[in-house]
């Protein structure tokens, strides 16, 4: 059963423009939601990460908007760079019980940032 | 420290054989996650430490899998009897408890089974 689904699978975007990837999650006891940034033979690095008592968190360019009711949240990057092309995963955990911690990942969007 | 470490980087391996992975994390963080991770998708979850107590082991955990983490410093993954479905990136992350820290990855153990 898949958890967090992602979507698109793949963005291609122009330099300066924005990339907006999307995430829907199944279990309302979720609780924390960050977003990772994987570059090939790469582990994820830690990107931004939003608790559901906000709609949007922000952190330079990149920005988290979280929809409870819709059991949604979306990364927006603003002005985005070549240098941003990578793999970007959403994910999810519980806050609490034995599976404290446990992430569970989106399926991953392979961004472009053409020049 | 400047964040999880592994070793080794890449593994090749023939099926049958046995492989062992280890894992450092971040010096003060008392949880250690392994995950696993296969061409295109998202990680998924294995096991966690608390500490030196393994407190969850993923379904995806056959029984040739097994996970310590002596002392709740370093931990090490074993694969057992290795298949070829084994071939994947082993991921490793830790964390601190307080607070429900965030979650920092190592760059991860290429497997490939032959």
């Amino acid at each position: 059963q898949q958890q967090v689904k992602q979507s698109p699978q793949s963005l291609i975007v122009q330099k300066g423009g924005i990339s907006i990837i999307n995430c829907a999650y199944e279990n309302t006891a979720f609780d924390y939601f960050p977003w990772y940034q994987q570059f090939p033979g790469k582990g994820p690095a830690l990107l931004i990460a939003i608790r559901p008592d906000v709609s949007e968190k922000k952190e330079g360019r990149f920005t988290i908007s979280f929809n409870k009711s819709a059991k949604q949240f979306s990364l927006h990057i603003m002005d985005s760079q070549p240098g941003d092309s990578a793999t970007y995963f959403c994910a999810a955990s519980l806050h609490g019980g034995t599976s404290y911690g446990k992430l569970t990942f989106g399926q991953g969007t392979i961004l472009t940032v053409h020049p | 420290d400047t964040g999880v470490s592994q070793d080794p980087r890449h593994k090749i391996t023939k099926r049958g054989q046995n492989v062992t992975f280890r894992c450092d994390p971040i010096s003060e963080h008392n949880r250690l996650y392994w995950y696993r991770q296969t061409l295109g998708q998202g990680p998924e979850f294995l096991t966690y430490f608390q500490n030196e107590a393994q407190l969850e082991k993923s379904r995806l955990l056959s029984d040739r899998f097994s996970a310590e983490r002596p002392k709740g410093s370093f931990s090490t993954l074993e694969i057992q009897r290795t298949e070829q479905g084994d071939s994947a990136m082993y991921l490793c992350a830790s964390s601190q408890l307080a607070g429900g820290g965030p979650q920092y990855f190592g760059p991860g153990t290429r497997l490939l089974v032959l």
